[in-house]
């Protein structure tokens, strides 16, 4: 069965990095057939797409995002993380990791972790 | 990139149809079917309803279904029930290879 966990610090200061891991389970991160994405969601409101990395470390940003942005794949542990510089209180947010195909048959994000709340705040 | 436009809310009674639209542009929902559609119950995780425009993952009740014309998608939910109460939300594939969500519709059931 598939699985995503986010982890990561709950308060990040303004100014600061905001660093997330995503651990994955019963896939490869290495798998050709999909890449990784985060999304996240600011409390009442919607959903944003962020980033998503594919196992050669291809990248694509959320344009609004992209300066302050960095993903990374460590094969080896099966994860993936965000790096998020900068930040302000309007990056307090509820952040998913998903999983989302590569290919014609399977672009969409299937998979989903249970979310992790960072609050931006002194 | 803007947001995909949704309408805030709908309603409907039980057992009744409704229809949420989500548009975009010839960038995006016009360009590809590559548009999914995703429930979501608060403090909880998005599920995915609808991907490629109109297919249902395994499982899905049929009750839901998509479609799409131009640059405009829609989520059709037929005989609703009270479960179906929820915040739905449609994304769609980039001609930049980005991904863009909808604002999210709020479903009431009354």
């Amino acid at each position: 069965q598939v699985q995503l966990q986010e982890s990561g610090p709950g308060l990040v200061q303004p100014s600061q990095t905001l660093s997330l891991t995503c651990t994955v389970s019963g896939v490869a991160v290495s798998s050709g057939e999909y890449y990784w994405s985060w999304i996240r969601q600011p409390p009442g409101r919607g959903l944003e797409w962020v980033a998503y990395i594919y196992h050669t470390g291809t990248t694509y940003y959320n344009p609004s995002l992209k300066s302050r942005l960095t993903m990374s794949v460590d094969t080896s542990k099966n994860q993936f993380s965000l790096r998020l510089t900068s930040v302000t209180a309007a990056d307090t947010a509820v952040y998913y990791c998903a999983r989302v195909g590569a290919h014609d048959y399977n672009n969409y994000h299937d998979f989903w972790g249970q979310g992790t709340l960072v609050t931006v705040s002194s | 990139q803007s947001a995909l436009t949704q309408p805030a809310s709908v309603s409907g009674s039980p057992g009744q149809s409704i229809t949420i639209s989500c548009t975009g542009t010839s960038s995006d929902v016009g360009s590809y079917n590559y548009v999914s559609w995703y429930q979501q119950y608060p403090g909880k995780a998005p599920k995915l309803m609808i991907y490629d425009v109109s297919k249902r993952p395994s499982g899905l009740s049929n009750r839901f279904s998509g479609s799409k014309s131009g640059n405009t998608a829609s989520l059709t939910i037929s005989g609703l029930q009270a479960a179906d109460e929820a915040d739905y939300y449609c994304i769609s594939y980039t001609t930049s290879s980005t991904w863009v969500f909808g604002g999210g519709t709020k479903l009431t059931v009354l």
